[in-house]
């Protein structure tokens, strides 16, 4: 596979569930980013992965929790959601150089959360 | 504080003819401009970009003007054609690094 890959497309999850959210990019990236995308919104940026380390939280509610094993995955872990929080989650990857991304971002498909 | 702004919704476009997609930005920090599209069930995909150095930048199909002193950027697709159908993203990077997006542009082009 090639590019930046995301599983699950689809998402349905009651307000006390656990899920997670996965990402992996096979374009040899350092950096790696999840955003939100709601209806009629602007891409929201969440959180930011730089050498699998977080180097930015863009006051995400910590019912978001990411997880970054190695520069190829990305995790979001998801817990006690609410209904305004569904939307679309898009994983996305560059590289950067000090802290700065010399590649555009090359984004996966997107998982399609709904919270009921 | 939106600091990219894409304030039209959606254009309808007959095929063939200018497609132009507007942009407005308020950080004068942003030096990195991006422009991409996006198809339903997919994720967004780069299209073409422009540094802060040029005012204009061409790709075939498509191209990019940067006007600095109004802040203001803009996609031209000329001829636009039945696929160009897709919402367009703009967005900017500046010291921070990251990309910050606008809300998009619904484009329909109509054979």
């Amino acid at each position: 596979e090639t590019g930046v890959t995301q599983t699950p497309r689809h998402l349905v999850m009651g307000m006390t569930n656990k899920k997670s959210l996965k990402c992996e990019q096979h374009l040899g990236h350092n950096a790696m980013y999840w955003y939100k995308q709601s209806a009629k919104k602007p891409l929201e940026l969440m959180f930011v992965y730089s050498l699998e380390e977080r180097v930015e939280n863009n006051s995400v509610p910590s019912r978001f929790s990411p997880e970054c094993p190695n520069s190829s995955h990305l995790f979001l872990h998801l817990h006690t959601l609410q209904p305004e929080d569904s939307a679309l989650y898009l994983c996305a990857s560059s590289q950067e150089v000090g802290g700065r991304a010399t590649t555009e971002a090359f984004f996966g498909q997107g998982t399609r959360l709904t919270v009921v | 504080d939106q600091q990219v702004k894409q304030n039209s919704p959606s254009l309808s476009v007959q095929e063939g003819r200018i497609s132009i997609l507007n942009c407005d930005y308020t950080n004068s920090m942003f030096d990195y401009f991006l422009w991409y599209k996006k198809y339903p069930a997919e994720g967004p995909t780069f299209l073409i970009s422009i540094s802060s150095i040029k005012d204009k930048n061409e790709d075939g199909r498509f191209t990019v003007f940067l006007n600095k002193s109004a802040k203001h950027l803009s996609l031209h697709i000329v001829p636009s054609q039945p696929g160009d159908s897709a919402v367009y993203f703009c967005a900017a990077k500046g010291d921070t690094g990251k990309l910050i997006f606008g809300q998009g542009t619904t484009l329909q082009v109509k054979p």
